[in-house]
Parts: C-alpha cells; sequence; structure tokens
C-alpha cells in the first residue's frame, strides 16, 4: 500500500539543541522524498527534499538522510531557534501523488 | 506572480449545501492537487490533475468533485455538505510531480454546521 509514518507526533527541545524526525515508507514509493514547514495558520512551504541516489543532503541547519534498505528518512535540524517551532511533515511519492506523513509538532523552548 | 491563490478564504456551510473552492496559479504548471487537513493531522489528497482535461482521484475523493477546463484554474466542488467535510482545503501545483516542489495556497477554511 501507500503509507508514510511519521515519528514523534510532537517533540520539544532546548534551544540550541537539535531534533531528529522519523519517517519509515511502504514498499511501493518512488525516488524522491520531500519535506515540508508548515507555521500556524500559514501553509505548508519545501524545506529539504533527497532523491534515492543519494543518502545525505544539508542545507545550513537542515539535513536530510535516507536508509533505502530499512525503507526510512529522517529530518535532522541543529542549532534549534524558536522560528524552527512549527509543524513538519514528510512525504513520498507514489506514482504521480505525494502521500505525507501525519506530522510533527517540533517546539523549541528558549 | 500571485503563485497560487484560493477563494474564499473562510467558509461557514449548514448541512447539504453545496459551494464551490476556486483555486488559479499563474506559474503555469501543470499538475494541481487538492488537499484537506483536519486539526491535528496531516495532509490528505483529494482529487489531482496532470493537465487541462485530466483529473484523477486521491485518497478521499468521496463527497468531491473537481474539473480542469484551463492550465490557470482547478475548482473543488463539494455537493450536499456534510459536518465531516470541516476542514481546512489547501490548494497546491507544481511543474511535475517528480522532483518537484508543490506549492501551496493560503487554504480554505471550511466549517460546515
Amino acid at each position: 500500500g501507500e503509507n508514510v509514518e511519521q515519528h514523534p507526533s510532537t517533540l520539544s527541545v532546548q534551544e540550541g539543541d537539535s531534533a531528529v524526525i522519523k519517517c519509515t515508507y511502504s514498499d511501493s514509493a518512488s525516488n524522491y522524498f520531500p519535506w515540508y514547514k508548515q507555521e500556524l495558520g500559514k501553509r505548508p512551504q519545501l524545506i529539504i527534499d533527497i532523491r534515492s541516489n543519494v543518502g545525505e543532503k544539508k542545507d545550513q541547519r537542515i539535513a536530510v538522510t535516507l536508509n533505502k534498505t530499512a525503507k526510512h528518512f529522517s529530518l535532522h535540524i541543529t542549532e534549534t531557534q524558536p522560528e524552527d517551532s512549527a509543524v513538519y511533515f514528510c512525504a513520498g511519492l507514489y506514482g504521480n501523488k505525494l502521500v505525507f506523513g501525519a506530522g510533527t509538532i517540533l517546539r523549541v523552548k528558549s | 506572480n500571485a503563485g497560487v491563490t484560493q477563494t474564499p478564504k473562510f467558509r461557514i456551510l449548514k448541512i447539504g449545501q453545496s459551494m464551490t473552492l476556486q483555486c488559479a496559479q499563474d506559474m503555469n504548471h501543470n499538475y494541481m492537487y487538492w488537499y484537506r487537513q483536519d486539526p491535528g493531522m496531516g495532509l490528505k489528497l483529494i482529487y489531482y490533475s496532470v493537465g487541462a482535461g485530466i483529473t484523477d482521484k486521491g485518497e478521499v475523493p468521496n463527497g468531491y468533485n473537481v474539473s480542469r477546463s484551463t492550465t490557470e484554474d482547478f475548482p473543488l466542488r463539494l455537493e450536499l455538505a456534510a459536518p465531516s467535510q470541516t476542514s481546512v482545503y489547501f490548494c497546491a501545483s507544481s511543474r511535475a510531480t517528480l522532483y518537484n516542489e508543490q506549492f501551496f495556497g493560503p487554504g480554505t477554511r471550511l466549517t460546515v454546521l
């Protein structure tokens, strides 16, 4: 089936600490795994994505890792800041459709 | 460029009423999507379109209809509104699906009473 599971559902970290969110996907996912950030009351926006021909991708404080054997991928945020507080969604591509995980509420405490 | 626009921003419907949620994009994107987001939940795909005249069902299409007569517009029709359709509706567009960012509209908050 087409399924993406995301954990944890909520995550609280102290400002400056790292945050890690993990997603697993079912067999039929294609080779593209994006991450979207949604601030309170706003629209989702792409923050980073990874294709299955690479194992890791970084963009400043954000990185995504992909383990194709285990069928999971993770978002890593280092040196968290209050503006990182938001809901984060992972997604997997199935045919022409993105299937989203249920989301992780990240709270960065200052 | 305005990007993806949606109207209305808010709407309250009575059970059994119908309405159309409007979505337009000015980026000349072929792919367009409709999602619903229930409180505290993720995004569920309702319908999508890969080009003018072509639409297909997503995960939760029951109770909705769509049409795509132009590249720019992708309206979502709710017939016989039910309380279960209370949600925030997001329209999105992309150049293609593979390796392409989806750009979301600001959303329409719909309440059915």
